[in-house]
């Protein structure tokens, strides 16, 4: 059974850091692009970063780009995301996603940055 | 980016009823495009990829089609947990970009 299982999130204050984890299990994940996606309260989806199956290539949105880094550990089957600069605008639940085409989604982790 | 403009952003209807969500995006993305259902609190599930071929374990009152710019998710028989948020995203190229959203609600 395909399992993710994200951890990390927290309260922060703005201009802070965090990193999350995303666990994966159920799967031969160094054979996958692994992705992270954020939805704020109440709001929609919107992807945020992917890196393929070796670590090599990685992509971000806009929004993010030179304040995230994804990167990931295939010997401890794990994805990370790490979180500098942290603004109001983040506060989101940040979901581990599988794949392209996406198809297994973590339960999330929720990042509150407030003072 | 590609956007993608999903509609209506919500819809009543009825258990039994046929109900079609629209998906267009800003430029042809072939037919790399997924429909996902999002409960209250839960992760999005997978009910499309490819634009029309159906995750395994989906009801097959569910289907979609599609591919270049115009895509629909129809689900011809509403059951009761059918009533849920559905997004569309295009996974052709980077950033991925979801719709906007389509909320089913009961009437």
């Amino acid at each position: 059974e395909v399992q993710l299982v994200e951890s990390g999130g927290g309260l922060v204050q703005p201009g802070g850091s965090l990193r999350l984890s995303c666990a994966a299990s159920g799967f031969t994940f160094r054979s996958y692009w692994m992705h992270w996606v954020r939805q704020a309260p109440g709001k929609g989806l919107v992807w945020v970063s992917g890196i393929d199956s070796d670590g090599s290539t990685t992509t971000y949105a806009d929004s993010v780009k030179g304040r995230f880094t994804i990167s990931r550990d295939n010997a401890k089957n794990t994805l990370y995301l790490q979180m500098n600069s942290l603004r109001a605008e983040d506060t989101a639940v940040y979901y581990c996603v599988r794949g392209t085409p996406p198809d297994y989604w973590g339960q999330g982790t929720l990042v509150t940055v407030s003072s | 980016d590609i956007q993608m403009t999903q509609s209506p952003s919500s819809l009543s209807a009825s258990v039994g009823d046929r109900v079609t969500i629209t998906c267009r995006a800003s430029q042809g993305i072939r037919n790399d495009l997924g429909w996902y259902q999002q409960k209250p609190g839960k992760a999005p599930k997978r009910l499309i990829y490819a634009a029309s071929t159906l995750q395994s374990g989906v009801p097959s009152r569910l289907s979609g089609s599609g591919s270049g710019t115009e895509f629909t998710l129809t689900i011809s028989s509403l059951q009761p947990e059918d009533f849920a948020t559905y997004y569309c995203l295009q996974y052709n190229s980077y950033p991925w970009t979801f719709g906007q959203g389509t909320k089913v609600e009961i009437k």
